[in-house]
């Protein structure tokens, strides 16, 4: 059981604007960064956001990460076969003193 | 351009040991809060422990407390996670990375499984 909440799947087509949600509390999301990754089977995790909504130089800005509260969410605009894959969101826990992530939404591109 | 490489995966048995290293370049080592991260075959991404740049502060998921001891050397650009009491559970890609309240640049990672 994972401390930050996502849907398990999401989909789209290609085109499609498609969004990812993140859910936490206040010693978490609540009271620090949001940080998104991307992963493809077999491969390492790559940052896509930082603090919430900055993208690492790279990323293309069909990408865009927002915090509102306790919740976050990834966004994917312009939708194509090759975003097919895991997105793990992640913060700080300041209860825990350790970082925290969300179980992972495989995204499939229809 | 950072690099990260991990080394000293491999199979070990219940309660045994294991040291793993990630030798780091292309960027001040010694500058950067460093992490790691594991994921379970078919699981997700779990934090396991980070490092101040000095070595100093250590945070570790209560899981692996007493068991997992992250370290550092600054001279050899090298993070350092020695693994003791080894339990079925704690099988997993091994992944280490830069940053402190979250992962940034992460290496390809090294499987460690244990068992009998």
């Amino acid at each position: 059981q994972s401390v930050l909440t996502q849907p398990p799947s999401a989909s789209g087509t290609p085109g499609q604007r498609v969004t990812i949600s993140c859910s936490g509390t206040s010693s978490n999301i609540g009271s620090n960064y949001v940080y998104w990754y991307q992963q493809f089977p077999g491969t390492a995790p790559k940052l896509l956001i930082y603090r919430n909504n900055q993208r690492p130089s790279g990323v293309p800005d069909r990408f865009s990460g927002s915090k509102s509260g306790t919740s976050a969410s990834l966004a994917i605009s312009g939708l194509r076969s090759e975003d097919e894959a895991d997105y793990y969101c992640a913060a700080w826990d300041d209860s825990l003193s350790g970082v925290v992530f969300g179980g992972g939404t495989k995204l499939t591109v229809l | 351009e950072v690099l990260l490489v991990e080394s000293g995966g491999g199979l070990v048995q219940p309660g045994g040991s294991l040291r793993l290293s990630c030798a780091a370049s292309g960027f001040t080592f010694s500058s950067y809060w460093m992490c790691w991260v594991r994921q379970a075959p078919g699981r997700g991404l779990e934090w396991v422990a980070n490092i101040k740049q000095d070595g100093s502060e250590k945070y570790y998921v209560d899981s692996v407390k007493g068991r997992l001891t992250i370290s550092r050397d600054n001279a050899k650009n090298s993070l350092y996670l020695q693994m003791n009491s080894l339990r079925a559970d704690d099988t997993a890609v091994y992944y280490c990375a830069t940053g402190q309240l979250a992962p940034y640049s992460w290496g390809q990672g090294t499987l460690v499984t244990v068992s009998s």
